[in-house]
């Protein structure tokens, strides 16, 4: 089956400092990849749509200049939490869609940030 | 504005017995439904679809849903639990025309011996 990979899979940061967080599709080409984040007991919240050589499309309530995402190529995009904040504390989770329809995606592992 | 439901929080079962996990959406039209499963240090994984036809589904690992029109509901189902089944269960809705997904909050079930 279609594999997607996340690194790190778990990171700790300093306030103030920035994170970048990997999404890999490792058997297919990816046209949309989207990220989500969750909060412990909560539902996946969409944060951000993003196409392969566009900008983000950026979910209602998510600073687009705090979350900068990238999707420079079909199998890799790039999640950059800047300037973290403990409330940014929170886990992480990418899907990526070979965009054949149907809804079809396939998610990473996540990735746990802890921002101290 | 389109939601999922999951009104179960944690559910409790012993291996070998019947499990059911309910799922209610709120959306205009009939919406496409999933059932995820989300295990620690995996991705979330499809269980089963549905999009149209058939109102009951099957699904991987001996799962189905059937989707109720009337209730608004599309529960899962297993017959017999797996100690392996115990994870964190997703509902989810897909708006029409959108490749976005809206998740519940998830059932987190427990398998005792």
């Amino acid at each position: 089956g279609a594999v997607v990979s996340q690194h790190p899979s778990r990171v700790i940061c300093k306030s103030g400092t920035s994170v970048k967080i990997e999404c890999r599709s490792l058997d297919f080409q990816a046209t949309t990849m989207f990220w989500y984040r969750q909060f412990p007991k909560q539902s996946l919240m969409l944060m951000a749509t993003s196409n392969e050589g566009s900008k983000a499309t950026y979910e209602q309530g998510v600073e687009k200049d705090k979350f900068l995402i990238n999707h420079a190529s079909l199998t890799l995009s790039t999640l950059t939490v800047t300037s973290a904040h403990p409330e940014d504390s929170s886990f992480y989770i990418c899907s990526a869609s070979p965009g054949t329809g149907g809804y079809e995606q396939y998610f990473g592992p996540g990735t746990r940030l802890t921002v101290t | 504005a389109q939601s999922v439901t999951q009104p179960d929080i944690h559910i409790t079962v012993s291996e070998g017995a019947s499990l059911e996990l309910r799922c209610n959406y709120s959306y205009g039209a009939t919406p496409y439904l999933f059932w995820y499963v989300q295990s620690p240090g995996q991705g979330l994984q499809l269980l089963l679809k549905y999009f149209s036809g058939d109102t009951l589904v099957q699904g991987i690992k001996g799962f189905e849903a059937e989707f109720k029109r009337s209730q608004s509901s599309f529960n899962l189902r297993k017959p017999s639990v797996h100690w392996s089944d115990a994870a964190e269960y997703f509902c989810a809705v897909g708006p029409d025309n959108t490749d976005k997904l809206i998740f519940g909050t998830g059932t987190r079930l427990q398998v005792f011996p």
